[in-house]
């Protein structure tokens, strides 16, 4: 069985605060990969990481940054310096070796107060 | 690249009808996904395709769904005799063969529908 888990339903800050997303994941399979996906009011899914279970090291793109833990089974997702245009729902995402299903967590709404 | 791409975009139907909603992958993508979305919700696999094969469905997809992609290119997906748990956003996806390309998946802006 696998489950994902965002507890945190709904997050504002400020424009130009940082903001961490959490995600916790359910696995008993030891190689899977892991996911964010950005949902904007648009409604269209737009990827935004993959990360495989057997590289932890931690990725920076731009003001995004994920830390990848096994040992807490977390994907956590910062943006630093929020902007406006980072308002969406984000979902983190899991999917096992050889399996084509993605599960997905209930999401996070992001909401950048200007 | 054109994305994926779904039809209508939205669809008001009264319960009781039937509906039918149109996936089109990106072009060669041999991989497509249908997937649910109820509100608040993350998406919900319900099935997926390689080329004109269903390899996998999930429990979600009742006796009255059903999904074809009769030549491996675009895929269709029909509700029968709608209810009103049956209103949801519908979200197709494909990805392409191979390597690390086939892990992600690329998804279309989905099909709303309202049963009445």
């Amino acid at each position: 069985a696998q489950k994902v888990t965002q507890a945190q339903t709904e997050i504002s800050v400020v424009e130009k605060e940082d903001v961490t997303l959490d995600c916790v994941y359910e696995t008993r399979d030891t190689t899977y990969y892991l996911f964010w996906y950005k949902q904007p009011p648009s409604g269209e899914l737009v990827f935004l990481i993959r990360r495989n279970s057997f590289d932890e090291q931690n990725e920076i793109s731009g003001r995004y940054s994920w830390n990848f833990q096994k040992s807490t089974s977390s994907f956590n997702f910062t943006i630093t310096a929020s902007q406006v245009v980072d308002s969406a729902v984000y979902f983190c995402a899991l999917r096992h070796f050889g399996n084509e299903k993605l599960t997905f967590g209930t999401g996070t709404r992001l909401t950048i107060i200007p | 690249d054109t994305g994926v791409s779904q039809n209508p975009r939205h669809k008001i139907t009264k319960r009781g009808q039937n509906v039918t909603f149109r996936c089109d992958p990106i072009s060669e993508h041999n991989r497509l996904y249908w997937y649910r979305q109820t509100l608040g919700q993350g998406p919900e696999f319900l099935t997926y395709f390689q080329n004109e094969a269903q390899l996998e469905k999930s429990r979600l997809l009742s006796d009255r769904f059903s999904a074809e992609r009769p030549k491996g290119s675009f895929s269709t997906l029909e509700i029968q005799r709608t209810e009103q748990g049956d209103s949801a956003m519908y979200l197709c996806a494909s990805s392409p063969r191979g390597g690390w390309l086939q892990i992600r998946q690329y998804f279309g802006p989905g099909t709303r529908l309202t049963v009445l």
